[in-house]
């Protein structure tokens, strides 16, 4: 089964907003809400950021939001800051009830 | 305080076998799904394999079912992936990975700091 389709890297100035897009199929993302999404920095083990679809995990900012329409789910960050460069990962149950993760995107604060 | 603790990891050659573990503690290890999930050098997020509760469930990526065997040991708050017929794709930083929802919901809440493993001749 092929990653979940995540573009390669995005980037944004302090205090813009850019969002991260996470393409599926009717075999994952399409049909389950359990789409997650991790924060990775460098030499640092993935972090939750977002669950089913849109739900912030504890002492994640309110200015990460996750959605979803159709095979695509997505993630948002406003006012973007310093320290949200990172890589973006996301991740969905699939109908073979096993999980995958997209390819991933590296995010530059300019 | 949630504590994951990767081990077992190390040189093998192609053909070889390994066996990682992860100790948890600071929760209840027998209420929840738990995972394996790799890093190759460089590369991104691939999950590999999770377990149920109590064990009576198992899934795998295709690339290593008939290889790799993931188990646990609830009195031991333990989590193992035995690795055999081990190819130089395997070469990966190997992380255990708790499912929070208490079910089987595929969001990874805690992680451990991974165990590197590196195939090669």
């Amino acid at each position: 089964q092929s990653a979940l389709t995540q573009p390669a890297s995005v980037s944004g100035s302090p205090g813009q907003s850019i969002t991260i897009s996470c393409t599926g199929t009717s075999s994952d993302v399409g049909i389950y809400n359990s789409v997650s999404w991790y924060q990775q920095h460098p030499g640092k083990a993935p972090k939750l950021m977002i669950s089913d679809v849109s739900y912030r995990s504890s002492g994640v900012s309110n200015r990460f939001s996750g959605s979803k329409s159709g095979n695509t789910a997505s993630l948002t960050i406003s006012g973007l800051q310093a320290e949200d460069e990172a890589d973006y990962y996301c991740s969905s149950y699939t109908s073979r009830s096993t999980v995958i993760f997209g390819g991933g995107t590296k995010l530059t604060v300019l | 305080e949630v504590q994951l603790v990767e081990s077992g990891g190390g040189l093998v050659q192609p053909g070889g076998s390994l066996r990682l573990s992860c100790a948890a503690s600071g929760f209840t290890f027998s209420s929840y799904w738990m995972n394996w999930v790799r890093q190759a050098p460089g590369k991104g997020l691939e999950w590999v394999a999770n377990i149920k509760q109590d064990g009576s469930e198992k899934y795998y990526v295709d690339s290593v079912k008939g290889r790799f065997t993931i188990s646990r040991d609830n009195a031991r708050n333990s989590l193992y992936l035995q690795m055999n017929s081990l190819r130089a794709e395997d070469t990966a930083l190997y992380y255990c990975a708790r499912d929070g929802s208490g079910y089987y919901e595929a969001m990874f809440d805690y992680w451990g700091q991974g165990s590197l493993v590196t195939v090669s001749s």
